[in-house]
Parts: structure tokens; sequence; C-alpha cells
């Protein structure tokens, strides 16, 4: 069965660094997403991306992050100043683009610790 | 604006009881609603899901049903098994017919289950 992919499985950075977190959606999806989760809290919207543009973003996605469709596989997050805030869980998520269809399909996570 | 609300945790049970985690739900429009789960250590899985009132999710044994009057989805199973224990996200999907809308979750039920 297709499965979204997310490198690398951890990641340790120091504060103020620039990380980029890396996924590879299933293959016919068209939109995408970036969820987080801080330890022990629920999980929250980032932003969703859509024919090479942000749909959505929360008020958590500031400046600071961004995202990129670099070719027809890969969609990544990047954190520009890590904060030690910005520790959490990372989701990718995908979903196929089809009226009714809104089942999201996520990734394995990467677990981020700024330090 | 959408949110979800789900039955605080930690549910404690013992092998083959019966579970309940309730979940109610505030939402315009018609969302779609969902049981993600996740195990120790591991990212979300969808469990089961149901996109209009009155449908039935169901998966490993897992119920929930779509309950618009109420606003309810409750999650049920007959019999828990040890290799339940995870934590159990309710969560929402709003504007049923685009495929960019966003997951909303809510804060997240921890089960452990007693051999």
């Amino acid at each position: 069965e297709p499965e979204v992919t997310q490198t690398p499985s951890h990641q340790v950075t120091q504060m103020g660094q620039e990380v980029i977190l890396r996924c590879v959606p299933i293959s016919n999806h068209l939109y995408f997403y970036w969820y987080r989760q801080i330890l022990g809290q629920k999980v929250e919207f980032l932003v969703s991306f859509y024919n090479n543009e942000i749909s959505e973003k929360s008020e958590i996605f500031d400046d600071q992050f961004s995202v990129e469709r670099p070719d027809g596989s890969n969609f990544t997050l990047k954190i520009r100043s890590t904060k030690l805030e910005d520790s959490a869980m990372y989701f990718c998520a995908s979903t196929v683009a089809r009226a009714g269809q809104e089942t999201q399909y996520f990734g394995p996570g990467t677990r981020l610790l700024v330090l | 604006g959408n949110s979800v609300t789900q039955m605080e945790g930690p549910v404690t049970l013992s092998e083959e009881a019966f579970l309940t985690i309730n979940c109610t739900y505030t939402a315009t429009g018609y969302p779609s609603l969902f049981w993600y789960v996740q195990y120790p250590g591991e990212g979300l899985q969808l469990l089961l899901k149901a996109t209009k009132a009155d449908d039935k999710g169901s998966n490993k044994g897992f119920e929930a049903t779509y309950r618009k009057e109420t606003t309810s989805f409750h999650l049920e199973k007959g019999s828990v098994q040890v290799s339940d224990s995870a934590v159990y996200f309710c969560a929402l999907s709003d504007l049923r017919y685009s495929s960019a809308s966003k997951i909303i979750f809510g804060s997240g039920t921890r089960l452990s289950i007693r051999p």
C-alpha cells in the first residue's frame, strides 16, 4: 500500500540554525500538509499546499517557516532560525484531489529537538 | 470556529472490557469525522471515518457513528486487547468538497489496557 515517507526520523539542532524536513507524499496525491505535535499536546495544523502555492496557513506558520515542492516527489518544510519552542514532532500528510475524498494520509513524523 | 472535544485520559481498562471514548464537535457546514490512532513511538494512522450523518465507520473491531443531532462521534469497541493501547484522536475535516481542507484534532485520549 502506498505511504507517505518522511526524513529524517529524528533531528537535533542548535537554536538559531536552519532545518529542512523532507516528505515524499503518495504519488497521485495533489494536496500536501504539514502538522506539528508538541510533546503531550494535540496535533496542530501548520500549512496546506496545492498547485505550487500555499492554500492555507495557521498563525503558527510565521515568516520563519516556508514550504516548497522542489521536484515532482518531495515536499519540504524549512524553519529558518529554530527556536526552543519549535521542538516537536512534525507530520507531513497528503490527500488525493477528489470530491468527498478527504482522508489525509500521514507520514511517520520527524522528531525535531532544538537545543 | 470548528473544534473537537474528546474525553480526558488516561483511560485504563482490563483486557476484554468494553471501550467508549467520547467525542463531540462544533462545526459549520458538513464535516467529515475521523478517528486516528497513534501507537507508542509511531505516527498517526487513520482508524476509521464517516463522511455524512448516520454513517458508521468501522475498523479492527472499533466503531463510531456520525450523530448530527448530538454532534458526536463516540468511539466504541466491544472487547479491547492489550495491543489497543495507544493514543486516540478524534478529528474533523471541514469543507467536505474541498480537498485542501485541514484536519482539526481533539486533544487525544491515552488508552492503556491491562492484561
